[in-house]
């Protein structure tokens, strides 16, 4: 299996962009999906394969992907942002979830 | 409205075991495989395995064998962890997820329902 790597932290002003990061070498031929966990609450899915928003998922979290680097955006960071997002993948070959290891979202 | 119902919080000593249930409702349990993850105290997410809800038959992260076992009611609508010989190590909120995969035309597999999560305290 191989590992997801995510800045632990992260902090943005209200109303600035904020960029999270996962880097894999997996990740130029996997998708990846992102969930957004806020202390005592379940974690939600906020962008899966790669750059798709579920329904509910506000504008301003957006996804993209270049090569072994997927970003996570939050445009317009709100207080209500701030929570932890893991970046999550899936290894075809053994059929294992794969977690980054978490980036904590500040909002100053 | 989808969504996974687990069971309450749970205080064990060590080497008890525990049994935690996660509920489906607003859809058929069978149709969609159920993940487990755990998050101990001051970590990230970790993922335990997954069972598929039609065979029954489990996958278990490295690390997450022997005293862990994933099992189905499909009567109930419902999945089940349980953990044997718990340790203060097992000290953790424990998730189910839904999942959402396919291979065609490429391979994907995310959780898009999560369940509120369930804490085990083992401590004696």
């Amino acid at each position: 299996s191989y590992e997801l790597t995510q800045p632990p932290s992260v902090s943005v002003s209200p109303g600035q962009t904020a960029r999270i990061t996962c880097s894999a070498d997996a990740l130029a031929k996997q998708y990846a999906y992102w969930y957004q966990h806020k202390p005592g609450q379940a974690p939600v899915l906020v962008i899966y394969k790669d750059n798709e928003r579920p329904s509910g998922i506000p504008e301003r979290f957006s996804g993209s992907s270049s090569g072994t680097i997927v970003t996570l955006t939050i445009s317009g960071v709100q207080a209500e942002d701030e929570a932890d997002y893991y970046c999550q993948s899936a290894d075809i070959t053994t059929t294992y979830v794969i977690f980054g290891g978490g980036t904590k979202v500040t909002v100053l | 409205q989808v969504q996974l119902v687990q069971s309450g919080s749970e205080l064990k000593e060590p080497g008890a075991s525990v049994k935690v249930s996660c509920k489906a409702s607003g859809y058929t349990l069978t149709n969609f495989a159920i993940n487990w993850v755990r998050q101990a105290p001051g970590q990230g997410l970790e993922w335990m395995g997954w069972i598929n809800t039609n065979t029954g038959n489990a996958t278990y992260a490295q690390g997450f064998t022997g005293r862990f076992l994933f099992s189905l009611d499909t009567s109930l609508n419902t999945s089940y962890l349980q953990i044997s010989s718990l340790k203060a190590a097992d000290t953790a909120v424990y998730y189910c997820a839904k999942a959402r995969s396919s291979r065609i035309p490429y391979y994907y597999y995310y959780m898009d329902v999560w369940g509120k999560g369930t804490t085990v305290t083992v401590s004696s």
